[in-house]
């Protein structure tokens, strides 16, 4: 089955600066790549996803890229800000087994 | 649109004893996930529901099972607690209106469980 490592699993920035968040993926059939956003005590929030026919999406501050080949995804958030202090799970959709698979997550801390 | 919705919120049990959690999708969505999240494991797959059929299921005992109703809503039961059962219990659902499996999933708040 898939399976999915996410890196690191610490990160802090000061406000104003970048953060990237890497994850790899091990099944070469995943097609669906969301990423999450979990508040202390609250559900996990979709903030972006692409799929495996595109190579970058942007939202605002937020982007993801996506490169096949090396069976890797990246979260990139621009001009960090405190309210992006969270922790952010990356995940992989294994179309043949139909099972989302999460990975680890990034504790994000940005300091004013 | 309402939300994804789970009840309870909080549940405590002792060892042996038997729980049954309850998810009520986003109106439409035809999909139910099951997730469980602990702080050293993260967040696990249990297995997810489509149109009253269990489509997948993650590596869990049997202990853990679940089921759909035709109103897509879905319950798990967790038999036989364990201390280790002790974790956040999410379900999210998706639209899936074709059945592939690309389509986004929105979770619950999610039933925090608790075995004494």
């Amino acid at each position: 089955g898939e399976n999915v490592e996410q890196h690191p699993s610490t990160l802090s920035v000061q406000e104003g600066d970048s953060a990237v968040i890497k994850c790899t993926y091990s099944d070469s059939a995943s097609n669906y790549f969301p990423w999450y956003k979990q508040e202390l005590g609250k559900r996990p929030q979709l903030i972006i996803d692409i799929r495996s026919n595109v190579g970058e999406k942007k939202d605002q501050r937020i982007a993801v890229t996506l490169n096949k080949t090396a069976k890797h995804f990246s979260l990139h958030i621009t001009e960090t800000q405190p309210e992006d202090s969270a922790v952010y799970f990356c995940a992989a959709r294994d179309y043949n087994n139909n099972d989302m698979r999460f990975g680890a997550g990034t504790r994000l801390t940005v300091k004013p | 649109k309402a939300g994804v919705t789970q009840t309870p919120r909080y549940l405590i049990k002792t060892r042996g004893q038997q729980v049954t959690l309850s998810c009520s999708p986003i109106s439409g969505h035809r999909s139910v996930s099951w997730y469980q999240q602990t702080p050293g494991q993260g967040l696990q797959f249990l297995f997810e529901y489509f149109s009253e059929t269990q489509r997948n299921k993650g590596n869990f005992p049997g202990r853990f099972s679940g089921r759909q109703f035709s109103n897509s809503r879905s319950e798990m039961n967790v038999s036989t607690l364990e201390l280790g059962d002790s974790a956040l219990y999410l379900c999210a659902s998706s639209l899936s209106t074709t059945g592939i499996n690309t389509d986004t999933q929105y979770f619950g708040p999610g039933t925090r469980l608790t075995v004494l």
